[in-house]
């Protein structure tokens, strides 16, 4: 089945800083990505999404790329801000049931 | 527009007793499904309805848990008995259909001591 790798935390980085999280995946065809965030005490709300190859998903000055030679699609964001600490999530859709499967999650901590 | 409803949002039992959680996907939404979140893992899904149907249930452990959806609109997940390797967060989301955006309800946090 797919599996989802994601970089492993918890990331520290203090406001303004260069944001990247990685993520890879295996699966059969070519899946939709996704990144998901869990803010505290919140439900898990969808970041971004690419459906297909160079696509790139892009909300909140988020950004990843759909690269199908690498199987990735590493979340970056320019300037981080302490709103940004949360849990993010890295997800694959793929299947005739579009099923997703999930990476870990990383624990982002951002300080002023 | 209101979201994905759960109750309750905690619950703590003990091992080998029952326990059940009720989802109220987005109105509309034929896609409901559950998932098991345990702590530091993604959230990996249990079981996958279309209407009152089930699409997949391959990760549901069938011997302790059921699910049901049977007027298509809200949903039930039990655990009988309980063991501890349940303790988890169980998420409802929904979709409009098979492929469309997954939207998350809060949660269940579940304790089984």
């Amino acid at each position: 089945g797919d599996s989802v790798t994601q970089m492993e935390g918890p990331v520290t980085l203090s406001e303004e800083a260069f944001l990247t999280i990685n993520c890879t995946y295996t699966a059969t065809g070519y899946p939709s990505l996704f990144w998901y965030v869990q803010y505290p005490g919140e439900g898990l709300q969808l970041l971004l999404k690419a459906t297909k190859a160079d696509d790139k998903g892009s909300n909140k000055g988020f950004e990843a790329t759909y690269r199908k030679e690498t199987t990735s699609f590493h979340l970056e964001k320019g300037s981080v801000q302490v709103s940004d600490s949360a849990v993010y999530f890295c997800a694959a859709s793929g299947g005739s049931n579009y099923k997703l499967t999930f990476g870990k999650g990383t624990l982002l901590t951002v300080n002023p | 527009e209101a979201g994905v409803a759960q109750s309750p949002r905690y619950k703590i039992i003990e091992k080998r007793q029952s326990v059940a959680f009720w989802c109220n996907p987005i109105s509309g939404h034929a896609t409901l499904y559950w998932y098991q979140q345990i702590l530091g893992q993604g959230p990996k899904l249990l079981i996958q309805f279309q209407n009152n149907g089930v699409v997949d249930d391959s990760q549901l452990p069938k011997d302790r848990f059921s699910a049901e959806r049977l007027k298509g609109v809200d949903s039930t997940l039990k655990i009988q008995p309980a063991k501890l390797e349940d303790s988890a967060v169980y998420l409802c989301a929904s979709s409009l259909g098979l492929a469309g955006e997954q939207f998350f309800g809060p949660g269940t946090r579940l304790t089984v001591l």
